[in-house]
């Protein structure tokens, strides 16, 4: 069963801090990983993706990848209270297109 | 920017009824994904399909049917809702290849 892993939380952070939100994966295999966004009553909204080792930054998001240890993390810069959202991570394989997405971790940023 | 959009945002239905629930994209994506979501379970894949008329079955399949006849549109089908269908059900599209899906809004279906 392939599986993604993430901390429930919720995850509390001050305003104006690094959030810093991570993922472990079991599928050797996968080679696209995502971060996806999630407001409350809200659907799932794509902010990173990455596919190589290293880090990806977009604005205040940097996504890092580490495929030996099989570990994926986004960090958010200059945390605000509308980053405060569900943020899960999901991982595909290139043998299909199905994507696998943990059940996400609660970010809280403090004002 | 992709568009996903889903017939309802809310539905309310009787336990036994018949349920349509349709997904368009405006993207010419090739896959379409069905989930529902429930709190402490995910995002859980009910049937997804890669081109008009396939159709495969995710995680869950049973107790759902789908049907793409057109590239744009993909609908769910619940048979003979029940209350334990009572989720937020969302749709996603995406291309092939390594890009990831786009949602739609959810619809949050109560079966009563």
């Amino acid at each position: 069963q392939k599986e993604v892993e993430q901390n429930s939380g919720p995850l509390s952070v001050p305003e104006g801090a690094i959030a810093s939100l991570n993922c472990t994966y079991s599928d050797r295999g996968s080679q696209s990983f995502f971060w996806y966004r999630q407001y409350s009553g809200k659907s799932p909204e794509l902010i990173m993706f990455i596919y190589s080792n290293g880090d990806k930054e977009d604005g205040r998001f940097t996504a890092q990848l580490n495929k030996a240890s099989q570990y994926v993390s986004l960090l958010i810069r200059d945390s605000q209270p509308s980053d405060s959202a569900t943020y899960l991570c999901a991982v595909k394989e290139n043998r299909d297109d199905k994507i696998i997405f943990g059940k996400g971790t609660r970010l809280h940023i403090l004002p | 920017d992709v568009k996903v959009t889903q017939s309802s945002r809310y539905l309310v239905k009787r336990t036994g009824e018949k349920v349509f629930l349709e997904c368009v994209q405006d993207m010419d994506h090739e896959n379409m994904f069905w989930y529902r979501q429930d709190p402490g379970l995910g995002l859980r894949l009910i049937y997804f399909s890669y081109d008009v008329k396939m159709k495969e079955k995710g995680d869950i399949p049973e107790g759902y049917s789908v049907s793409r006849e057109k590239k744009e549109r993909f609908s769910l089908i619940l048979e003979s809702a029940s209350t334990n269908q009572t989720s937020m059900y969302l749709c996603a599209s995406s291309p092939p290849d390594r890009v990831g899906q786009y949602f739609g809004p959810g619809t949050r279906l109560t079966v009563t």
